[in-house]
């Protein structure tokens, strides 16, 4: 039993193209995350959110609570977004966390 | 502010000898986190602390693996014997309590390769 699924899994898009990862999850939280990482890099939070909508440059997450469902956007992408995009759970309580199993994203020049 | 230190980075052993792993969480983050992650995974827990108390470990195979947090700062996490299967990479993280929930801050992880 996954507590947070992903799709697509893998997802291959031109340079410039608008891009939607999804996320859901079945477990109460107290937090959704969206973490990014690098062919042999760290993971790094790019979004921590519990409602609504967060933008940062050329990236978007938004959260329904009702449905349970989050989506990551990329507007104009570029190759250097290309990455695993994880989507991460925290429990209410606030320091038990379930992750997705990632969503591998190339973009091609 | 320096971010959550591991090392080694890479860490190349055989099958049946015993590795270690250790990781430095960012200062005054009270909660720490090792997870395993395989290749087109997303991280699983493998054990989590609050201070130097281990408060969920039940993902940790306890007949191979083992964990510390002297004095609930600095933590190792061992291996004896490591098996094939253990070819993974073992994350470290912290968190603090901010606005109400945490964030995780990840190192950048010990690449184990057993052979």
């Amino acid at each position: 039993k996954n507590e947070v699924e992903q799709s697509p899994q893998n997802l291959t898009a031109q340079e410039g193209e608008f891009i939607t990862i999804n996320c859901s999850y079945s477990v109460g939280i107290s937090a959704l995350h969206w973490l990014q990482q690098h062919p042999g890099g760290g993971i790094v939070s790019l979004f921590m959110l519990s409602s609504g909508k967060k933008k940062h440059g050329r990236l978007i997450a938004t959260i329904n609570i009702q449905e349970k469902h989050s989506s990551l956007h990329i507007t104009a992408s570029h190759p250097r977004d290309s990455a695993v995009y994880i989507c991460a759970v925290s429990a209410p309580g606030g320091n038990q966390f379930y992750f997705g199993t990632g969503t591998s994203l190339t973009v091609i020049p | 502010e320096a971010g959550v230190v591991q090392s080694p980075r890479y860490k190349i052993i055989e099958k049946k000898q015993p590795v270690a792993f250790w990781c430095n969480p960012i200062s005054g983050h009270n909660t720490l986190y090792w997870y395993l992650q395989n290749l087109g995974q997303g991280p699983e827990l493998l054990i989590r602390y609050e201070n130097e108390e281990a408060v969920d470990d039940s993902q940790l195979p306890k007949d191979r693996f083992s964990a510390e947090r002297l004095k609930g700062v600095d933590s190792t996490l061992k291996i004896q014997p490591a098996e094939l299967g253990d070819s993974a990479v073992y994350l470290c993280a912290s968190s603090h309590r901010g606005q109400g929930f945490d964030e995780q801050f990840f190192g950048p992880g010990t690449r184990l390769t057993v052979l």
